[in-house]
């Protein structure tokens, strides 16, 4: 199965618009994309999900290309306290037993002063 | 409204010994994930349930890890006889209907280290 990959970190500072972007170019076809949010010794957290263009709710967008191979999370504006790893989850596989449901690996985004 | 509750929150046990997680699921959900995350392999899908019957256990280890959901609203995974290797910290997921899109709502995990 195909993998689904992030970028493993990313700098900003407080006041920036962040875009994280997953690539999951064997998506099943009826998936959506779920972008979640992990602070230390928490569980993830859901932020945003969406099946195709655009979705945008209180804490972010996400853009998801006519083809849905990628995903790019958008978050506006962001302060201190968005430090934390953000994940994809997405089925990737064609269904029956080459079905899987797959996170990424995380992406650790520091937000600096 | 209390979220999914885990126990314990940390175990620390010697290799061989059994051991047993537990996951209160929040009221009226249909759907329980496990999950195991370490540093080298991220989080990874281990079995899901819909409605207490498991839909999706490939990506369960092997024979000595096993999960049940005696009832709606809980469920356990029990790994007999425990490895080092299997320490990592594990999650579990409710959502509310047997719909894989549908968001998950996590607890905060079990840190399992095995000695």
């Amino acid at each position: 199965l195909a993998k689904t990959t992030q970028p493993i970190s990313m700098d900003s500072y407080e006041g920036q618009e962040v875009n994280i972007t997953c690539s999951h170019n064997n998506i099943a076809t009826n998936d959506y994309i779920t972008w979640y949010q992990q602070f230390p010794s928490q569980g993830p957290r859901f932020i945003i999900q969406g099946y195709k263009t655009k979705v945008t709710n209180e804490v972010a967008s996400l853009f998801i290309p006519a083809d849905r191979k990628s995903s790019t999370l958008s978050l506006p504006r962001v302060s201190l306290s968005d430090t934390a790893v953000y994940y994809c989850l997405v089925g990737v596989g064609s269904g029956g037993s080459n079905y899987k449901l797959t996170f990424g690996k995380g992406t650790l985004l520091t937000v600096n002063p | 409204d209390a979220g999914v509750i885990q126990s314990p929150r940390h175990e620390v046990t010697e290799m061989g010994q059994e051991v047993t997680l537990r996951c209160k699921l929040i009221s009226g959900h249909n759907s329980l994930f496990w999950y195991r995350q370490t540093m080298m392999r991220g989080l990874e899908l281990l079995i899901y349930f819909n409605n207490n019957v498991p839909i999706d256990d490939s990506g369960m280890p092997e024979d000595r890890f096993s999960a049940k959901m005696p009832n709606a609203s809980f469920s356990t995974l029990k790994i007999q006889p425990s490895e080092p290797r299997d320490s990592a910290v594990y999650f579990c997921a409710s959502s509310f209907t047997p719909d894989r899109n549908q968001p998950q709502h996590f607890g905060d995990g079990t840190r399992l280290s095995i000695l």
